[in-house]
């Protein structure tokens, strides 16, 4: 039973470029969250979707950040035009349902490096 | 989600029992207490959770007191490889907040020979 898969695992962009990063949540998941470290931070909650639908982005910036879920695919993490402060590891975690009885489960994220 | 306190890091003896503590004393009804750990830079990983009753699994087993004001979580023979962050964190209560997952500092476990 695959888990949470992103990738890529590591992505290097140049300031101002778009960064696309892959969440493939586990089989018979669809609820999908996005999180995001800092170095030598925790981690903090960007957004939260369903299939199609988003349900809380309360963590998202307000600019140049987008997420998507379509009904068929992995989610998409979009930053456009990055910026040296873009630089993190981007995590994506699943659950089956959206009650509090029901873990997320994290894939081993996406490191972004911005030069 | 109620705030959680962890102590900032904690030593065990590999083989031995390591007990983290967790005081989340503004915890309310209806909130789950959940316990992850990331070792070195991968995600998270998903440990453990509970409401009211003391909880045990293949990996650990989570002790929540009566008054549900703290927990403990219990690796019974720590290895070098529990070496990590462990988070313990609060979720419930309802509305479009409960979805997300509020991380705090976390115990840092380090495991020795």
């Amino acid at each position: 039973n695959a888990g949470v898969m992103q990738n890529p695992r590591h992505l290097v962009r140049r300031r101002g470029q778009e960064a696309r990063l892959r969440c493939s949540p586990m089989k018979g998941h669809s609820h999908v969250y996005w999180y995001r470290q800092l170095p030598e931070e925790g981690l903090k909650f960007m957004v939260y979707l369903q299939k199609e639908n988003i349900i809380d982005e309360s963590g998202m910036p307000k600019e140049r950040f987008s997420a998507e879920f379509p009904k068929e695919g992995p989610s998409i993490l979009r930053i456009q035009q990055v910026v040296r402060g873009d630089s993190a590891a981007y995590f994506c975690a699943s659950s089956p349902g959206q009650g509090d009885n029901q873990p997320q489960h994290f894939g081993d994220g996406t490191r972004l490096s911005i030069l | 989600d109620a705030k959680t306190t962890q102590p900032p890091s904690m030593d065990c003896a590999e083989g031995r029992a390591a007990n983290l503590p967790c005081n989340h004393s503004t915890i309310s009804g209806n909130e789950y207490v959940y316990w992850y750990r990331q070792i070195h830079s991968q995600g998270p990983q998903y440990i453990i959770h509970g409401l009211k009753n003391n909880e045990t699994n293949e990996m650990a087993s989570l002790i929540i007191t009566e008054d549900r004001k703290s927990s403990t979580l219990i690796l019974p023979h720590a290895t070098l490889r529990d070496t990590a962050v462990y988070y313990c964190i609060t979720r419930g209560a309802g509305g479009t907040s409960y979805g997300k997952l509020t991380f705090g500092q976390g115990t840092i476990l380090t495991v020795h020979p």
